[in-house]
């Protein structure tokens, strides 16, 4: 199986700053097809994940500009480049290169 | 709009089994791979398992933790996917969610999730 790590296991934003999570893969997310399978989701409070990102860097619709992904192969980043408040909750990446897809441990992002 | 409603959720004895449903609405479910995702309580992400649409062959694919006891199917006439619970075990406490992603124009996804249902396994 991947295995994915994260990093930080949590971050304190001030509003307006920017932030950075750090997702690692054991397997190259890199598809003979040339795609890259990594996905960012956040998970609010008392929600369901909802979806940030696709393929490393492709924000879904809806999803505020603010994000943006990047990354190749094993290492991807996310940013946020101007914390808001709604922004708080739990950051998830997730692999879809192969089953079982896995996800990282999660990184918890508050507001100072 | 899209709508995944999960339900069949509570609470049963260890070794018990249970079926939940999720209802899908807004897209067209037939073509749509599908997926089961569990959340302990205050615990990450799991996934449970997939199951292709009937055109890519209806197969199914699992978690190694849940292989042999977790069965998912679909009911493309009812819109319906379903995951039958067999043996279950106190690790099996989680909130189940239904979710599904795929491409809508060439180059543009999209991923939805229900509100989940939970299940508790009491020993």
């Amino acid at each position: 199986d991947v295995v994915m790590t994260q990093t930080p296991f949590s971050l304190s934003v001030t509003p307006g700053q920017p932030a950075s999570i750090s997702c690692k893969s054991s397997q190259s997310l890199l598809h003979s097809d040339g795609r890259t399978y990594l996905y960012w989701y956040l998970q609010k409070p008392g929600q369901p994940p909802q979806p940030l990102i696709y393929e490393v860097s492709n924000r879904f619709s809806g999803v505020p500009d603010r994000f943006s992904g990047s990354g190749s192969g094993t290492d991807f980043t996310l940013k946020i480049s101007r914390v808001e408040a709604e922004d708080v909750g739990i950051y998830y990446c997730m692999q879809s290169i192969q089953v079982p897809r896995t996800f990282g441990p999660g990184t918890k992002v508050d507001i100072k | 709009e899209v709508q995944l409603v999960e339900s069949g959720g509570g609470l049963v004895k260890t070794g018990g089994s249970l079926r939940l449903s999720c209802a899908a609405s807004g897209f067209t479910f037939s073509k749509a791979w599908m997926s089961w995702v569990r959340q302990a309580p205050g615990m990450g992400l799991e996934w449970v398992g997939r199951i292709k649409s009937q055109t890519d062959g209806g197969t199914t694919d699992y978690a190694a933790p849940v292989k042999g006891r977790f069965t998912i199917s679909r009911d493309d006439s009812k819109n319906t996917l379903y995951l039958q619970l067999n043996s279950l075990k106190t690790e099996d406490t989680a909130v189940y969610y239904c979710t599904t992603a795929f491409v809508v124009l060439p180059g543009a996804m999209v991923d939805y999730w229900g509100q989940g249902t939970l299940v508790t396994v009491s020993s």
